[in-house]
């Protein structure tokens, strides 16, 4: 079955404590991407990459890191996580960037950093 | 620069009546992508649609509808007689293709919550 795969699905932190949340996809999609979800702002990227060792900043990406060392995998690492990244996030695979093809989203990361 | 508007934040409608979501978008790229997602309470994002800037032919697909009209850059999207399982927050959503733009960056509406009472 085609999916992308998000760990862990919830997570409670504390502030400075460095975390990662992985992202697997089983499609051989070239692009990956995270967003952030917050209410009343909708999705926004905080990264993507075009394929292995090829990433780039989306619209939010302070405070983030990404890496692409592998075609499937692509975790989103908080190394310092502070109150304002408390949010839902989705990890997304496809084809081409433009989606053609669809684009698929994991499950969500429910994020909270206190 | 792209952007979308989902004007309307919240709308509630009672079982079996009809309801348009309306999506107003913002690009100076002639080859474009847009988008409709659904989120139902359980939070994940339901793929709804997907359409290219060169087709504007209206598509439905049951109780689903959307009109794609360039003249006014929207991509509305009508549910005919609505059910309480259509209760979630749905998003408009746009890719820009034009050389130049940096793909894959899929830019989203704020999302309107719709509420189907019983």
């Amino acid at each position: 079955e085609a999916q992308v795969t998000q760990n862990p699905r919830y997570l409670i932190t504390v502030t400075g404590k460095k975390l990662t949340v992985t992202c697997s996809q089983n499609m051989n999609h070239e692009y990956m991407s995270w967003y952030r979800q917050d209410p009343g702002l909708g999705l926004r990227q905080i990264y993507y990459s075009m394929n292995v060792e090829v990433t780039d900043k989306g619209d939010v990406p302070e405070g983030y890191k990404v890496s692409r060392k592998e075609k499937r995998n692509f975790p989103l690492i908080l190394e310092s996580p502070s109150p304002n990244q408390t949010s839902l996030y989705f990890c997304a695979s496809s084809l081409s960037p433009t989606g053609v093809g669809s684009t698929f989203f994991g499950q969500g990361t429910r994020l909270t950093v206190v | 620069a792209q952007k979308v508007t989902q004007a309307q934040t919240e709308i509630s409608v009672v079982e079996k009546e009809d309801v348009t979501l309306d999506c107003v978008y913002e690009t100076r790229d002639t080859t474009y992508y847009l988008f409709w997602y659904k989120q139902p309470p359980s939070g994940e994002l339901v793929f709804l649609i997907r359409r290219n800037s060169f087709d504007e032919q209206n598509e439905i697909s049951g109780r689903y509808s959307w009109n794609f009209q360039k003249s006014t850059s929207s991509f509305n999207f009508t549910i005919t007689a609505s059910q309480v399982v259509d209760s979630a927050v749905y998003f408009c959503a746009l890719s820009a293709a034009d050389r130049g733009s940096t793909l894959g960056r899929l830019y989203f509406g704020r999302g309107t919550q719709l509420t189907v009472w019983p």
